[in-house]
């Protein structure tokens, strides 16, 4: 098993362009979640989704959307890129949002 | 509002000494606390993790300790080792309308030296 992938590793954008962040687990896990990673801030949860079909807002979700088509997948995206949203985003998926959930390796994002 | 407090930000500890992180939370719904550690350009992943009808969980080298009436908990890495040195989150999770939500503290970051 991959576990939770995570693409690209690193992302440059200027100011207003738009991009896609993917997530993919291969664990059949249901409940797939968003946060980002900034310094001093831990992390904070964007969007999460209890299965496909179904999402919802997290603490931060202001700038981001996301879809869920699929058990596998649950994509990031970001429509108009602000220096605020210069981060490391990690994606997380758990069976159930009750149980461990499992991280994958991170997006460094930069918004020039 | 910040619903778990973590401290202290940045811990130095000599190889083969305690290295002891704090946390405290508000709300008692939260009913799981798991703790995360961290390394690197990795994503976190699940260390240790206690519910509060629990006042104390050990795995190896590291013990989390719970008070539930003050509402704080504790990770204690016993023997410390530089191969420990990473950022260490606690958390807490919660049920919430149709799902659980976890919530981090801000996260600790521990070195180890030889």
């Amino acid at each position: 098993n991959a576990g939770v992938t995570q693409t690209p590793k690193f992302q440059v954008l200027k100011t207003g362009q738009s991009m896609t962040l993917q997530c993919a687990q291969d664990m059949n896990h249901e409940y797939m979640s968003w946060y980002r990673q900034d310094p001093g801030m831990g992390l904070r949860l964007i969007h999460y989704s209890v299965g496909a079909g179904i999402t919802d807002q997290g603490e931060v979700p202001n700038g981001y959307n996301v879809s869920r088509s699929t058990t596998e997948d649950f994509p990031l995206r970001l429509l108009s890129a602000a220096p605020s949203q210069t981060s490391v985003y990690f994606c997380a998926s758990s069976r159930t949002s009750a149980d461990t959930q499992y991280f994958g390796p991170g997006t460094r994002l930069t918004v020039l | 509002q910040q619903q778990v407090k973590q401290s202290p930000q940045s811990l130095i500890v000599q190889k083969g000494g305690i290295s002891i992180i704090n946390c405290a939370y508000e709300n008692t719904a939260f009913d799981y606390f798991p703790w995360y550690q961290q390394f690197p350009g990795k994503g976190p992943a699940l260390l240790i993790a206690i519910r509060p009808d629990v006042s104390e969980k050990k795995e190896g080298r590291f013990t989390i300790s719970f008070n539930k009436s003050a509402k704080q908990f504790s990770l204690h890495i016993m023997d410390s080792q530089p191969g420990d040195s990473a950022t260490y989150f606690c958390a807490a999770l919660q049920p919430g309308a149709g799902s659980y939500q976890l919530t981090f503290g801000k996260g600790t970051k521990l070195s180890v030296i030889p």
